[in-house]
């Protein structure tokens, strides 16, 4: 079956630290991979996404990088910033031409700090 | 563009009532709509696919008697609680699917139900 793996967190940076949230998957067949950000008190909203193999999703100055050979999706951000804490959900989907499934990680909440 | 709306945004019922709950697509049409359950601290659980006009696919575990789904439309889908009781308690979000795009799901803000 598909499976993602989320690093566990919760992950605590200082302002402007380096952000790297690991995510790898299994699947079978060849998925589409996002990851998708969850504010407090609110729904998921699409953060990135890559369709094929060494493809790069960017956004807000995050990035993820679809790697087939080692099956992840890892999240990286430069500097992070304390607007950017948030629960983050690794996800990946099969197009099966019926029913459209998302398989989500188990989120990786973080938490940045003055 | 690509908002879906839910109503209500917070309910709290007494236990053995029923709560609907409404997700819109609110400028794109949506051929299928998703409805998840997501506990404290933890990932979504996908309860049920609904596709406009046809009866909606429950997952394995989830009570479709009990979680009603109705897509009438294809800018509308309900969720109804019957009988609720404190242990349905949870955050439920839905999703949609724009009509010829598969793999992609906007997300609703969710909808907190408290059942006391």
């Amino acid at each position: 079956g598909n499976s993602v793996t989320q690093m566990e967190g919760p992950v605590t940076l200082s302002e402007e630290a380096f952000l790297t949230i690991n995510c790898t998957y299994t699947a079978t067949g060849y998925p589409s991979l996002f990851w998708y950000v969850q504010y407090p008190g609110e729904g998921l909203q699409l953060l990135l996404k890559a369709t094929k193999a060494d493809d790069k999703g960017s956004n807000k100055g995050f990035e993820a990088t679809y790697r087939k050979e080692t099956t992840s999706f890892h999240l990286e951000k430069g500097s992070v910033q304390v607007s950017d804490s948030a629960v983050y959900f690794c996800a990946l989907h099969i197009n099966t031409g019926t029913a459209s499934k998302l398989t989500f990680g188990t989120g990786t909440r973080l938490q940045v700090t003055l | 563009g690509a908002v879906v709306s839910q109503h209500p945004s917070r309910v709290i019922c007494k236990s053995g009532t029923s709560v609907k709950i409404e997700c819109r697509s609110l400028d794109f049409q949506a051929t299928t709509m998703f409805w998840y359950r997501q506990f404290p601290k933890q990932s979504l659980m996908l309860m049920a696919t609904s596709n406009e006009g046809s009866k909606a696919t429950y997952e394995q575990g989830v009570e479709k008697d009990k979680f009603l789904i109705n897509h009438a439309s294809l800018t509308l889908s309900t969720l109804t609680v019957t009988s609720a009781h404190p242990e349905d308690s949870s955050f439920y979000i839905c999703s949609a699917s724009p009509s010829g795009r598969q793999e992609t799901q906007y997300f609703g803000p969710g909808t907190r139900l408290l059942v006391l």
